[in-house]
């Protein structure tokens, strides 16, 4: 069954410092997102991107972060100047369709800002 | 943001009975329900959804029910089997939009 797979899996970083998050969702799919888990919280949207641009971004969502799909394949999410809040578990999904059928997500990266 | 709500974060039942997963919601807007599933280390898995127009759907032994009026939904599952524990989370979205609003989860534990 096709995957989303996101790397690595887990990333530790040093507060202020960039780091991205890479992700190759299904090949087929036309529709990207990332969610993040904060532990003990709810899963929350970040972004989501479709046709080269993003269409949908929650208030999380501010100048710090940054996504991209360089090269047709690969949806990666920047964080410029990490901070110690942005610890979280970080998941890539994509749909082909915009919303009707479930998303499939990734396993998602766990980031540590030290 | 308490747009969609899992009051209760654990449930336990035996093997074989039936698991009744309950959510709830404020935002009329939403117009679109799913219920995924997560084991740990791995990515929430879609299971089921619904559409604001219905007020079943079945799929196998997981149905999702849906109560407009109360704004409220749930997910049976039966039998229920061990394989199943895990957390559940109960998602929506908006007619505008395609972002998931998810609840707090419910970890589902299936003793055999």
């Amino acid at each position: 069954e096709p995957e989303v797979t996101q790397t690595p899996s887990h990333q530790v970083t040093q507060m202020g410092q960039e780091v991205i998050l890479r992700c190759v969702p299904i090949s087929n799919h036309l529709y990207f997102y990332w969610y993040r888990q904060i532990l003990g919280q709810k899963v929350e949207f970040l972004v989501s991107f479709y046709n080269n641009e993003i269409s949908e971004k929650s208030e999380i969502f501010d100048d710090q972060f940054s996504v991209e799909r360089p090269d047709g394949s690969n949806f990666t999410l920047k964080i410029r100047s990490t901070k110690l809040e942005d610890s979280a578990m970080y998941f890539c999904a994509s749909t082909r369709d915009s919303k009707r059928r479930g998303y499939t997500f990734g396993s998602g990266t766990r980031l540590t800002v030290v | 943001d308490q747009q969609v709500k899992q009051n209760s974060p654990s449930l336990s039942v035996q093997e074989g009975r039936i698991s009744i997963l309950n959510c709830d919601y404020t935002n009329s807007m939403f117009d679109y329900f799913l219920w995924y599933k997560k084991y740990p280390a791995e990515g929430p898995t879609f299971l089921i959804s619904i559409s604001s127009i219905k007020d079943k759907n079945e799929d196998g032994r997981f149905t999702v029910f849906l109560n407009k009026s109360a704004k409220h939904l749930s997910l049976h599952i039966v039998p229920s089997q061990p394989g199943d524990s895990a957390v559940y989370f109960c998602a929506a979205t908006e007619t505008s939009g395609s972002r998931l609003t998810f609840g707090e989860g419910t970890q589902l534990t299936v003793n055999p």
